[in-house]
């Protein structure tokens, strides 16, 4: 099973819009945290925001929020008020606690921002 | 503040050749450091991870290996390149001891098409 699914290939959005893409992840550990990078085309993986599992309340970085529902499994990242500028593939990925350093990714939801 | 390097940026190699590719990190000691493969419009797949010097972790089997001769140092290396080789390589470094919380940064990436 996939430890982490991003189930959108794409998304679409107009500027100034809220946008939320869709993160579900698979683990038995009780300790682990949640990560999204930002991908433009240049290619770089920009890290934008974190969750820990025993965080109790949802992450933000200014635009960007993470909603955590720790019942579901879910980490959906939320950016506010869209821009140009964040047109660019999008990766959740997870950390157990169990699983030493390794970072598992997601395949990724390409956000298309349109004026 | 920290900064990591990849180089180069951009390579074309035959079928056959060896591949060297190097990245450095700036502004920190005894990072973690990662090599991470991302084929054309899909995830990152981890590759090599490394927690000191000398000290390398393969995630895959595979026709590469790769090496950590000083700290801040990693190195991505095949003696004969493969078609399947052919993806954007990118490095990581995260601070070492974080836990579930260490975030890994991202280098900007090589991409390599083998020919």
């Amino acid at each position: 099973a996939q430890k982490i699914t991003q189930t959108q290939p794409g998304m679409f959005v107009q500027e100034k819009e809220a946008v939320t893409l869709d993160c579900t992840y698979d683990t038995s550990d009780q300790s682990y945290g949640l990560f999204w990078y930002k991908q433009p085309s240049s290619g770089e993986m920009i890290f934008l925001i974190y969750q820990g599992s025993y965080d109790e309340q949802n992450a933000t970085e200014g635009r960007y929020s993470l909603n955590f529902q720790k019942a579901r499994k879910s980490a959906n990242l939320v950016i506010s008020a869209s821009q140009l500028g964040d047109s660019a593939m999008y990766f959740c990925a997870m950390r157990e606690d169990q699983a030493g350093t390794a970072l598992i990714f997601g395949k990724g939801t390409t956000l298309s921002v349109s004026s | 503040s920290q900064t990591i390097h990849q180089w180069p940026a951009t390579l074309v190699q035959p079928v056959g050749s060896p591949l060297s590719l190097e990245c450095t990190v700036e502004g920190t000691s005894n990072p973690n450091l990662y090599w991470y493969r991302q084929a054309a419009g899909r995830g990152l797949q981890l590759l090599f991870y490394s927690v000191g010097i000398g000290q390398i972790s393969s995630e895959v089997p595979q026709n590469l290996s790769a090496s950590r001769p000083q700290d801040r140092q990693f190195i991505l290396s095949s003696k004969k390149l493969l078609l399947s080789d052919s993806g954007f390589y990118l490095c990581a470094w995260s601070p070492y001891g974080a836990g579930t919380q260490e975030t890994q940064y991202f280098g900007p990436g090589t991409r390599l098409l083998v020919l």
